[in-house]
């Protein structure tokens, strides 16, 4: 497609059960990268892919939180057990080569609400 | 890793006239500094960007301008107009060795009054 592609873009789920958020990074974009933003709130940095290296975990916020990248390109977000202060948006953006000062391209993001 | 301040949180202006947001970065090996801009309901897209081979920016009525020695960075938009409503964030990001990502500010939102 043109831009990025995020899957669902809203999910309602219950305190406690897991969810699976979907990115599809444009076409031939190396980096590929998760943020979350909270009502009114900034962009809080999850995790990063970067070609084959191995992924930039340092901002997934605990162990209930994962993310993979397969082939290189789709990439699935977990949050296992979800709690209320998982409600975010959760927007997934995509650039050429994260080495360089490639844009950004962002989604329209999963906006989740954990009841 | 980077910390990037921005403020003020929210600004309002009077359509016509400038608004000034600043940002500072922690980390000296930053050299990238992107604003992008999220109207309500929507994705941020880039609006412009500065390297810190360079000091300033300009793009019609936005520009920004870096202090590499003090670590700030600032936008600057000239003649408002009511479609400049948004929320606007800075960013900061070391370019080379691909191994950080884009750090954000915490995000002003923009309010220009017709």
């Amino acid at each position: 497609g043109a831009g990025v592609s995020q899957s669902p873009s809203n999910k309602v789920t219950e305190k406690g059960k897991d969810v699976e958020l979907r990115c599809d990074p444009i076409s031939g974009h190396t980096a590929l990268y998760w943020y979350r933003q909270s009502l009114g709130q900034g962009l809080e940095f999850l995790i990063y892919f970067q070609g084959n290296s191995a992924p930039d975990k340092s901002g997934l916020p605990s162990d209930r939180f994962s993310a993979e990248r397969t082939g290189g390109s789709v990439s699935t977000l977990t949050i296992q057990r979800t709690q209320q202060e998982d409600s975010a948006v959760y927007l997934c953006a995509s650039s050429l080569a994260a080495g360089q000062n490639s844009p950004l391209h962002f989604g329209n993001g999963t906006r989740l609400t954990v009841t | 890793g980077e910390n990037v301040e921005q403020h003020p949180s929210t600004l309002s202006v009077q359509e016509g006239d400038s608004a000034v947001i600043k940002c500072t970065y922690s980390d000296s090996a930053s050299n990238y500094f992107p604003w992008y801009k999220q109207e309500l309901g929507k994705r941020p897209q880039l609006i412009i960007d500065i390297r810190s081979n360079v000091g300033e920016k300009k793009d019609q009525r936005i520009a920004v301008t870096l202090n590499k020695t003090a670590k700030h960075f600032s936008l600057h938009i000239t003649e408002t107009q009511p479609e400049d409503s948004a929320v606007y964030f800075c960013a900061a990001k070391e370019v080379g060795t691909g191994r950080r990502a884009l750090t954000f500010g915490s995000g002003t939102r923009l309010q220009v009054q017709p």
